[in-house]
Order: C-alpha cells, then structure tokens, then sequence
C-alpha cells in the first residue's frame, strides 16, 4: 500500500507557464512534506518543504499547497523554465526520521 | 568533500556474488539513510542510522541485506548472495536532524550506485 502517490508520471509544459505537480497521500501522521528534483545520473536535491501546520510555502519560483482535509499537496512552478525539467518526487516524513517517496513525475519544460 | 559520496558509482555482479556499497556522508551529519531505487520508482526506504545505532532497519528487503557504520560516518550496505532483483540504484543520504527533533527533515543524497545482477 503505497503511502504517497503521485498519479501522474509525466508532465510537459511551455517555457513561461505555470507547471503543476500534485501528490497524494494516506497517513495522516505525516508533519512534513518534502518536494526533491532529481536529474539524471544525480540523486534528488531538495527543492521546498512544507510542515502539516502550513497551508502554503513559497520560496522564489516555487510554491508549494497543502490540503490537510484532501490529504493533497502540490507543487507550483512559476513561470516555468527549460532547466526546470526533471524528475519530481513528492515525499513525506514523520518525526520518527525516515522518508516517505512517490514515484515521481517528470516534468518537461518546452523552450 | 562537501557532499555525500558513494562508491562505487556503478557495479555489475554475478548472481549470487556478495558486493559491498560504500556511502560518505556529510561532515557532521548526524542520521544516514539508505534507501533502494528501481527503475521508473521512488526511493524505497532500507534503514536508518542515528550515529552508528541503526535505528530502523525495517526496509531491508531480506536477511542478504546488511548496513552498518559503525564509527558513525561512514557506512557500507552489504548484500550477500545478489539476486536479479536487487538490481536498482542504492541511494545514501545523510541529514544534519535527529529524531524526534522538530523541522523538516532535508536529506542531502549522494548520486547512488548502480547495481546490475547478470
């Protein structure tokens, strides 16, 4: 039973717009949302996170929603550059220490 | 060096061949994670060290997999007898947050090692 989902495996945007990547999850004991970026032959660099107390984080370009009652979150890109392409991970953690991934989505962004 | 370094990047074994991951992490930090990448999946959890106690090691696939660390620093994810279906991309990653202390919990990961079972 997989505990975070991100239902869609890709995603392909034009450069400028906003690009939108969602997450799901199940166990309501989660206190943090974590979102990572991922390039190739690289391993997931942090990106933005978000406390379960939060409905909202923002830093520069990115910004991140919290839907506590939907148990959604989602990432926003805005506006959205070629660089940006990448494999996203949603992930959450508990204060127990570990992490908990989605499968990822992976974004393309169109020059 | 300034990030999480794993050795090596790629490794090819014969089944049932024994092999041995290395994982560097950050100067200082204190709680280590390896976690197991398949193709086209998200990091799955292996096991968790807070210093050189392994807090957590409920992700291990079987009793093949075995991690330690034990000056805590560096440490080694050991797989004895490899199957076919270990191959994937074994990630370490390493944070400055113990547990049970509050505020997101930012992993900083190393690039993986590539292990592919003939």
């Amino acid at each position: 039973d997989q505990q975070v989902k991100q239902n869609s495996p890709s995603l392909s945007v034009q450069e400028g717009r906003i690009s939108i990547l969602n997450c799901d999850y199940t166990n309501s004991m989660f206190d943090y949302f974590l979102w990572y970026k991922k390039y190739p032959a690289e391993g997931p660099t942090f990106l933005i996170s978000i406390s379960s107390i939060k409905d909202k984080n923002e830093d520069g370009r990115f910004t991140v929603f919290l839907n506590k009652s939907a148990k959604h979150l989602s990432l926003h890109i805005v506006p959205s550059q070629p660089g940006d392409s990448a494999v996203y991970f949603c992930a959450a953690s508990t204060n127990a220490g570990k992490s908990t991934f989605g499968d990822g989505t992976t974004l393309t962004v169109k020059p | 060096g300034a990030g999480v370094s794993q050795s090596p990047r790629y490794k090819v074994a014969k089944r049932g061949q024994d092999v041995a991951l290395r994982c560097d992490p950050i100067s200082g930090h204190v709680s280590l994670f390896w976690y197991q990448q398949a193709l086209g999946q998200g990091p799955e959890f292996l096991t968790y060290f807070q210093n050189e106690a392994q807090l957590d090691k409920s992700g291990l696939p079987s009793d093949r997999f075995f991690a330690e660390r034990p000056e805590g620093s560096v440490s080694t994810l050991k797989i004895q007898r490899t199957q076919q279906e270990d191959s994937a991309v074994y990630l370490c990653a390493s944070s400055l947050r113990d547990r049970g202390i509050s505020g997101a919990n930012v992993l900083t990961f190393g690039a993986g090692s590539r292990l592919t079972v003939l």
